[in-house]
């Protein structure tokens, strides 16, 4: 089956360590893209890739990185940086042909908890 | 500036009510337009989407939503909800064309349906 696999789906760490989230599509979509889900405030861009080794800050990318030396993987570092890491993240892609009219495909996101 | 706007932050509905989620945007040029559903414990995942001719689109579930250009709305219905509607609603739109891939998404509609 095509899709997108994150994991894990529940994490936790405890504050000041660095944790890395991982995401894997083999839907062969060329973009990838980070969000933070929390209560009442939507969806929040972190990072975003539309290319193979190159990748974008999104709108709250502080404390965070990303790496893109895969087209299928695109993992997300929550670095001790991070003021407030507790959060659903959810990762996403897109291909980036034609008629992609850029709808986005979602994983089962990660919960992570730093304590 | 680039917004979406969704109307109803919690919405509560017994069930064969129906069902109207508001949501408008600003956005400039052509636009695609996005409702994705996330239900309890479950994958974010597209209900329906907007990119050209009829506008009044149909999704998964019995869910239409239709685009009124000149009010920069798409709005969300379903004439008879049940039960299983309960879930988190989002409303999303982004460019047509070249680099302009990324999402903009509203703060999301959480939807109670008493049976």
């Amino acid at each position: 089956d095509g899709g997108i696999t994150q994991s894990p789906k529940y994490l936790f760490r405890k504050e000041g360590q660095n944790v890395t989230l991982s995401c894997e599509q083999n839907l062969n979509h060329d973009a990838m893209y980070w969000y933070r889900q929390d209560p009442g405030q939507g969806l929040r861009l972190i990072y975003y890739s539309q290319i193979v080794n190159d990748f974008q800050k999104g709108d709250i990318a502080e404390g965070y990185s990303v790496s893109r030396e895969k087209k299928e993987s695109f993992p997300l570092t929550v670095t001790s940086a991070q003021k407030n890491p507790t959060a659903f993240y959810l990762c996403a892609s897109t291909t980036t042909g034609l008629r992609s009219y850029n709808e986005q495909f979602f994983g089962p996101g990660t919960r992570l908890t730093v304590l | 500036a680039q917004s979406v706007s969704q109307h109803n932050h919690h919405v509560i509905l017994s069930e064969a009510a129906s069902l109207e989620l508001g949501c408008n945007y600003s956005y400039g040029g052509t636009v695609n337009l996005f409702w994705y559903v996330q239900y309890p414990g479950q994958h974010l995942q597209l209900l329906l989407k907007y990119f050209s001719g009829d506008p009044l689109v149909k999704g998964i579930k019995g869910f239409e939503a239709e685009f009124i250009k000149s009010k920069f709305s798409f709005n969300l219905r379903k004439p008879s909800v049940q039960w299983s509607d309960t879930a988190e609603y989002f409303c999303a739109v982004t460019g047509n064309a070249g680099n302009n891939r990324k999402l903009i998404w509203g703060l999301g509609t959480s939807l109670a349906v008493n049976p």
